[in-house]
């Protein structure tokens, strides 16, 4: 089945320094989409931003990723964390239907 | 924005009892679901439901039944709850289609004692 990586579970950050999560996926469909959805602290998970097509950047809120399927990734990225930026982050993926698969989390906290 | 409601917030229950979890949504979505949300597992999804009266199996379906009475409305019930049980419920709806998005509720906190 469909199975979503995300490599670090903690991460710990100064404010002001790039943000990159890891996500890596595994599925036998040929176009997957992929999704980043944010939790902040006592809240619902919501989008962040989903893919496009290969190696197309897609952008939201500073925050952008890129699919590459060569790769089987979907890495989130900011060039400066803020401290609102503290959250847990989900790298999500869907392909023939409307199940999602999630990762297992990145709890990102920045630091002043 | 998309609404989805659930209820109740937080339950307790003790070991065997019997628990429903409500949901409602109110932008005509066609898809909704039920994840659990643990610490270390991230978002696993439970059930879900493409219409009334339809329901498929998620990854982690034992020891759960849902419902889906209406277009609206999608139950999940406990019938013996366990402590394993104890987790961060959410609903959660959207529309057809791999890239939509899926809209989440805020959560039903349930213990089992």
């Amino acid at each position: 089945g469909d199975s979503v990586t995300q490599t670090e579970g903690l991460v710990t950050l100064t404010e002001g320094l790039p943000v990159m999560l890891n996500c890596t996926y595994q599925t036998i469909y040929s176009n997957p989409f992929l999704f980043w959805y944010v939790q902040h602290l006592n809240e619902s998970p919501r989008l962040l931003l989903k893919s496009f097509t290969d190696n197309k950047r897609t952008e939201h809120q500073g925050f952008h990723a890129t699919l590459h399927k060569s790769s089987s990734s979907f890495h989130l990225q900011k060039s400066s964390a803020q401290l609102s930026d503290s959250a847990l982050y989900y790298c999500a993926l869907n392909n023939a239907g409307a199940k999602l698969t999630f990762g297992g989390g990145t709890r990102l906290t920045v630091r002043p | 924005e998309a609404a989805v409601t659930q209820s109740p917030r937080n339950k307790v229950t003790v070991t065997g009892g019997n628990v429903t979890l409500s949901c409602r949504q109110t932008n005509s979505h066609n898809y909704m679901y039920w994840y659990r949300q643990d610490t270390g597992h991230g978002l696993r999804l439970i059930h879900y439901s493409y219409g009334a009266g339809n329901l498929q199996i998620g990854d982690v379906p034992d020891g759960y039944k849902a419902t889906r009475t209406t277009q609206e409305d999608f139950f999940l019930l406990l019938e013996l709850a366990s402590p394993s049980q104890t987790s961060l419920y959410f609903c959660a709806s959207s529309d057809a289609g791999v890239d939509t998005e899926v809209f989440f509720g805020k959560g039903t906190r349930l213990t089992v004692v």
